[in-house]
Formats: C-alpha cells, sequence, structure tokens
C-alpha cells in the first residue's frame, strides 16, 4: 500500500535553514507527481510547492517562492523541501502528498503521509 | 489567485442528520474541486474529487455536487466518524483550499 513518511522537522531559529524529507513506499514513486502542503496550528491547510513526476517541472506557494525549494531523487524514492531563511510565520505541520494519476499532474491528493512539525523560533 | 471561500466555518449536527457544506471559488473553476476530512493530529483523507466523483472506500453517504464557482458536499445520515473538519480544495489552477467547516456534536 502506499507509504509516505517525513522526516526532518523540528525547533529553528528565524533565518536559519531546515530540509525535510518524505520517503515513499508501495508504489512506483518516478511515476507520480509530488506536492508539500502545510497547516499552521488550528490553521487551514496551504499548498507549497510540486515537483513533476521526472522532476522536470517545479512551482511553488508565493509565500516560499524563492526561499523553499522542492526536489526529488528517485534511487532513493525521496522528497525533499529546503527550507531557507525560515520565517516564524513557516511555523506548520507539513506533509507530503502525492497526486492521484501516473505520469500526469492533477493538483488534487490522494495520498498523504503524516505529517513533520517544523517550528520556527529563537 | 483563485479564492476559496466555505460556509458555514462551523457547523452543529446530531447523528442521523442531513448536513451540506458550501464552498464558493471567486472565478469558474469548472469540476476542478476535490473535498477533504481531517480529524485532529491526523492528515487529510480525500473524499470526493472532480466535483462529484467519490474516491474509492468512501461510504456513500458522502456526495458533492456543482461546477462553475459553487459547490456542495453532502453527508446524507452524520455518522459518529463523521465529526471532524472537512475542506474544498480547487485544483484549476494550482492548489487553494477553502479554509475549512468544522461538524461539531449538537
Amino acid at each position: 500500500q502506499v507509504q509516505l513518511v517525513e522526516s526532518g522537522g523540528g525547533v529553528v531559529q528565524p533565518g536559519r535553514s531546515l530540509t525535510l524529507s518524505c520517503a515513499a513506499s508501495g508504489f512506483t514513486f518516478s511515476g507520480y507527481t509530488m506536492h508539500w502542503v502545510r497547516q499552521a496550528p488550528g490553521k487551514g491547510l496551504e499548498w507549497v510547492a510540486v515537483i513533476s513526476y521526472d522532476g522536470s517541472n517545479k512551482n511553488y506557494a508565493d509565500s516560499v517562492k524563492g526561499r523553499f525549494t522542492i526536489s526529488r531523487d528517485s534511487s532513493k524514492n525521496t522528497l525533499y523541501l529546503q527550507m531557507n531563511s525560515l520565517r516564524a510565520e513557516d511555523t506548520a505541520v507539513y506533509y507530503c502528498a502525492r497526486d492521484p494519476r501516473l505520469y500526469s499532474s492533477s493538483w488534487y491528493f490522494q495520498h498523504w503521509g503524516q505529517g513533520t512539525l517544523v517550528t520556527v523560533s529563537s | 489567485d483563485i479564492q476559496m471561500t466555505q460556509s458555514p466555518s462551523t457547523l452543529s449536527a446530531s447523528v442521523g442528520d442531513r448536513v451540506t457544506i458550501t464552498c464558493r471559488a471567486s472565478q469558474s473553476i469548472s469540476s476542478w474541486l476535490a473535498w477533504y476530512q481531517q480529524k485532529p493530529g491526523k492528515a487529510p483523507d480525500l473524499l470526493i474529487y472532480q466535483a462529484s466523483s467519490l474516491e474509492s472506500g468512501v461510504p456513500s453517504r458522502f456526495s458533492g455536487s456543482g461546477s462553475g464557482t459553487e459547490f456542495t458536499l453532502t453527508i446524507s445520515s452524520l455518522q459518529p466518524d463523521d465529526f471532524a473538519t472537512y475542506y474544498c480544495q480547487q485544483y484549476n489552477t494550482y492548489g487553494t483550499f477553502g479554509q475549512g467547516t468544522k461538524v461539531e456534536i449538537k
């Protein structure tokens, strides 16, 4: 079955960097578009970034553009989110999520990981 | 950017009630709309995609309708497991979520 397991969250000071990972299993990772979605404590969901199945296309929410970088390593079945210049407002649970269709991008989220909490605080 | 507005923000209902949640888009999104259920401390679960298609394994008491700018999620007979927060999400242009509707016990 599809499994997505995020890691790398923690407490980080404003202005510092952090990299999140999402280990995928149970499906052909190299065939699916992948996303990061976040949720600030007590708040709603916010799409953060997307990478196409082959890594050739990437897009970001305006709130993170220029600071976050999404990438993938299909040899390791792992998705990454490099987060630089972190701000207090980046504090959230970060979920990786899988697009529903093979070799396509549908932009809704069929499978989700359990999330990893990032806290930006001095 | 496309804005999504859900109503109500909170809904109090009893087991067995018919429940309807509305989601409005700031511009037409055709039928590119999904609905999710989220329980406290858990990741969201996909319920409905393309406005009215039921995700595999989701109980048939959940249904979705609408197109263009107005959409609804209906739970035909609310069950104890359905008390949760529900989010709509447009995927016509990138992905924008509504602010959520919390369904609580009356």
